[in-house]
């Protein structure tokens, strides 16, 4: 079974960088059958993808946070995270860690992390 | 970039049937999944692909498409299906997109 863990701070400061680690067991994230996403969701809100990162490090970013957001693999420690520059109270939210399949005419989100909630203030 | 509409609310008397529906133009050519959300916990994964349901999904939950309208079905709602529901595809640009999401009330 699958499991994904999200880890980092709690708390950044307007202006700053928002990282997030994500620590999968359970599987190699170097399988090649997957790629691994960020995905976030303010208080009382909807889900928004931000992005994407293959075990090679290819990486595919929502174009509406694309300038700020950085998406690195580390395969030696089965882990994939994220950065995302210059926050601001907007990027208040819940943000999810995920297994993603992809295909030509079909893909989904198939095992998810429980969420961490990274608050934007000063 | 697509958009997905999903409506803001739908209820659902328990044991009856419902529909939830998602509508975007991705879903032409790619078809949607489907999440489960309840309150403070991470989304889980209902419905993919055509009409597949991942191990430990109950055999209530179905999907289906036609055009640009892709269909969540609850037969026999029970009362922990209570939830909010998103559907999910990709864009010609391949980028990923959620709808805003559906409040289920199982009444």
């Amino acid at each position: 079974q699958v499991q994904l863990q999200e880890s980092g701070p709690g708390l950044v400061k307007p202006s700053q960088t928002l990282s997030l680690t994500c620590t999968v067991s359970g599987g190699s994230i170097s399988s090649g059958d997957y790629y691994w996403s960020w995905i976030r969701q303010p208080p009382g809100k909807g889900l928004e993808w931000i992005g994407y990162i293959y075990y090679s490090g290819s990486t595919y970013y929502n174009p509406s946070l694309k300038s700020r957001v950085t998406i690195s693999v580390d395969t030696s420690k089965n882990q994939f995270s994220l950065k995302l520059s210059s926050v601001t109270a907007a990027d208040t939210a819940v943000y999810y860690c995920a297994r993603v399949y992809v295909a030509a005419t079909r893909g989904y989100f198939d095992y998810w992390g429980q969420g961490t909630l990274v608050t934007v203030s000063s | 970039s697509s958009e997905l509409t999903q409506d803001p609310a739908v209820s659902v008397a328990l044991g009856q049937t419902v529909r939830i529906t998602c509508q975007g133009d991705s879903l032409r050519s790619y078809y949607a999944s489907w999440y489960q959300q309840k309150p403070g916990q991470a989304p889980v994964l209902v419905i993919y692909g055509k009409n597949n349901r991942p191990s430990g999904i109950p055999d209530r939950f179905s999907g289906s498409s036609s055009g640009n309208t892709a269909s969540l079905t609850i037969t026999g709602a029970q009362a922990e299906d209570e939830a909010d529901y998103y559907c999910n595809s990709r864009d010609s640009s391949g980028n990923w997109v959620f709808g805003g999401g559906t409040k289920l009330t199982v009444l």
